[in-house]
């Protein structure tokens, strides 16, 4: 079981390069999330997909853009790289219906350095 | 709205001692609870959750929780810690209705020392 796939795992870019994080998940689940992790800060939520076609905010989204491009994967975009953006991203994936009980599926998380 | 405060953000533990890592929450409606764990270079794992029923909850390795409603906790224990427990540890809280988002909070390094 692959659960949820993210690339890539590691990425070094200069400021101002653009790029995309990718992932995608085989659970048929509707909901997709994208998180940052940065030390002494936990988990914060930058964007999120409840469903196919739908995407909202989270706490941090200043910087990121995201596509959900199909109900398997949901795409992190940063346009113009920071280093305030140096960190390790998280996408995670959630059942619906009466199975949700608010508990998330993690990938092993993208390590993006911004020089 | 709905928060998470774990009130110690590093424990250091000798091997084969017990360790308790502390969760406090706040939520103006039913909760479900959660405790992840975070080995170095790698993703989060559900360690275990509390959904309903009993409030002492078991997950793997050997860690328990227990649910007190009245003095919202949920706090993870493990009556004797190994190396290989060394990690970071996340506590969260889901609230209600269709949403469900889950709240983290900001995480609790344990080491475990030979």
């Amino acid at each position: 079981n692959a659960g949820v796939t993210q690339t890539p795992k590691f990425q070094v870019l200069k400021t101002g390069q653009s790029m995309t994080l990718q992932c995608a998940q085989d659970m048929n689940h509707n909901s997709m999330y994208w998180y940052r992790q940065d030390p002494g800060m936990g988990l914060r939520l930058i964007y999120y997909s409840a469903s196919e076609g739908t995407t909202d905010k989270g706490e941090v989204p200043n910087g990121y853009n995201v596509s959900r491009l199909n109900k398997r994967e949901f795409s992190l975009r940063l346009e113009s790289a920071a280093p305030s953006q140096t960190s390790v991203y998280f996408c995670a994936s959630r059942r619906q219906g009466e199975l949700n009980t608010g508990e998330l599926f993690f990938g092993e998380g993208s390590r993006l350095t911004v020089l | 709205a709905q928060s998470v405060t774990q009130l110690d953000s590093q424990v250091p533990v000798f091997e084969e001692a017990p360790v308790e890592l502390r969760c406090n929450y706040s939520s103006s409606v039913s909760v479900y609870l959660f405790w992840y764990v975070q080995y170095p270079n790698q993703g989060l794992q559900l360690l275990l959750k509390y959904l309903s029923g009993s409030t002492l909850v078991k997950g793997i390795n050997g860690f328990e929780a227990e649910f007190n409603k009245s003095q919202t906790s949920f706090h993870l224990r493990k009556p004797s810690v190994h190396i290989s427990d060394t990690a970071e540890y996340f506590c969260a809280v889901s609230g209600s209705g269709s949403a469900r988002q889950l709240t983290f909070g900001s995480g609790t390094q344990l080491t475990v020392l030979p």
